[in-house]
């Protein structure tokens, strides 16, 4: 159990388009969801705690205009990487929480922006 | 806010070597300490926790300890294998096990054959 996709896995777009990713809990119920973005060779950097029905909250020095997030159900939150560009390019990561259980987390999705 | 550090960067064992991974914390209210295994164009997977009231924790190959009074927690790796070749991440966190977590930087592990 406690299993977590992304959708897609990799997406190549050209700059200043937008581009959405699913992140989904196919088995269980996530009142939390957690952004991540991670460039090459780095640890990953949190970006957002998304809730469920409501607005996320982001960490600091992270765009909310830039980085959209809407976390319409218990098993599925999206971020909309909004006018992308080639600095946008990166290993983007989601993780769910199972209620009083540990972070599961996605597979990434690689963005590259041309 | 919470600051992990994470040592060695890099770390080459033979196998059948033990490996250690060591983690220091700054935040003592930190009560969650999560290690991960990410391999190459991969999401982290979960390899073993532990929380504050326990001391050491172990599974199979795999076990972690954690010195709450010098903040520090560690994951050893026994009897290492081809497979466990990968980027290792300690993290910490506070509050509930499902709050945000604070990681470290990664410690690249290569298992020579």
């Amino acid at each position: 159990g406690a299993v977590v996709s992304q959708h897609p896995s990799r997406v190549i777009c050209k700059s200043g388009t937008s581009v959405k990713i699913e992140c989904r809990s196919l088995d269980f119920q996530a009142t939390t969801m957690f952004w991540y973005r991670q460039f090459p060779k780095q640890s990953l950097m949190l970006m957002a705690t998304s809730n469920e029905g409501s607005k996320a909250t982001y960490e600091q020095g992270v765009e909310k205009d830039k980085f959209l997030i809407n976390h319409a159900s218990l098993t599925l939150s999206t971020l909309t990487v909004t006018s992308a560009h080639p600095e946008d390019s990166s290993f983007y990561i989601c993780s769910a929480v199972r209620v009083r259980e540990t972070q599961y987390f996605g597979p990434g999705t690689r963005l590259l922006v041309l | 806010g919470e600051n992990v550090e994470q040592h060695p960067s890099t770390l080459s064992v033979q196998e059948g070597d033990s490996a250690v991974i060591k983690c220091t914390y700054s935040d003592s209210a930190s009560n969650y300490f999560p290690w991960y295994k990410q391999e190459l164009g991969k999401g982290p997977q979960l390899i073993i926790d532990i929380r504050s009231n326990v001391g050491e924790k172990k599974d199979q190959r795999i076990a972690v300890t954690l010195n709450k009074t010098a903040k520090h927690f560690s994951l050893h790796i026994t009897e290492t294998q081809p497979e466990d070749s990968a980027v290792y991440f300690c993290a910490a966190s506070w509050g509930s096990s499902g709050d945000k977590l604070t990681f470290g930087t990664g410690t690249r592990l290569a298992v020579r054959p």
